[in-house]
């Protein structure tokens, strides 16, 4: 049982450069979710999922965007990358939202120069 | 906006002391959860609480929820290098998502 795989681990892009974060659950979950975290802040959400074909804003949503067309799949695209996008990105998964708590992927470390 | 403040942020300690970590907040949370991240990888789930007063151990930790579900603890015991990384409380809202404190980075030396 995988849980929630991301793709790529790393990657550097430079400044106007665009990319796709990939995120998997083999988990069957309804819920899914992209923070970023960066130093002594914590996790911030971009984007969240209720199902398939249903998502919505979190906190810091700009410069990104997402699509759930499969319950398994939410990839998250940036667009014309930023430095200020530079942080470790998680996608997580639950099954019923947020009370009993998420299953994270590994993360993907991400540097826009 | 409801926000979990954490304290400390940095812990740095000898292997065998004891240590809390502090999560604090002015708002109700339905449930708290604690997460324990290693470097380079995802936060991991240790501990939910969801009854106000409820108290969880998980063997030498011990989690604590507040009795009013505004605020929770997380103590170790005769702490262990082992036990080293950054740990990040988590309480689901108003909207059913998860809020993250800023997070606690412990230091454990042997």
């Amino acid at each position: 049982n995988a849980g929630v795989t991301q793709t790529p681990k790393f990657r550097i892009l430079k400044i106007g450069q665009s990319m796709t974060l990939q995120c998997t659950q083999d988990m069957n979950h309804n819920y899914m979710y992209w923070y970023r975290q960066d130093p002594g802040m914590g996790l911030k959400l971009i984007y969240y999922s209720v199902g398939a074909g249903i998502t919505d804003k979190g906190e810091v949503p700009n410069g990104y965007n997402v699509s759930r067309s499969t319950t398994e799949d939410f990839p998250l695209r940036l667009e014309l990358a930023a430095p200020s996008q530079t942080s470790v990105y998680f996608c997580a998964s639950s099954s019923i939202q947020g009370v009993y708590g998420y299953t994270f992927g590994s993360g993907t470390r991400l540097t826009v120069v | 906006t409801q926000l979990l403040e954490q304290s400390p942020q940095f812990l740095s300690i000898q292997e065998g002391e004891n240590l809390t970590v502090y999560c604090n907040s002015s708002s109700v949370f339905s449930s708290l959860q604690w997460y324990r991240q290693e470097p380079g990888e995802g936060p991991v789930l240790l501990v939910t609480v969801v009854t106000g007063g409820e108290v969880k151990k998980l063997k030498r930790l011990t989690f604590q929820f507040g009795d009013a579900r505004k605020d929770s603890s997380l103590h170790i015991t005769a702490a262990q290098p082992g036990d080293t990384g950054l740990y990040l409380c988590a309480g689901a809202g108003n909207t059913g998502k998860l809020i993250f404190g800023q997070g606690t980075t412990l230091q454990v030396k042997p």
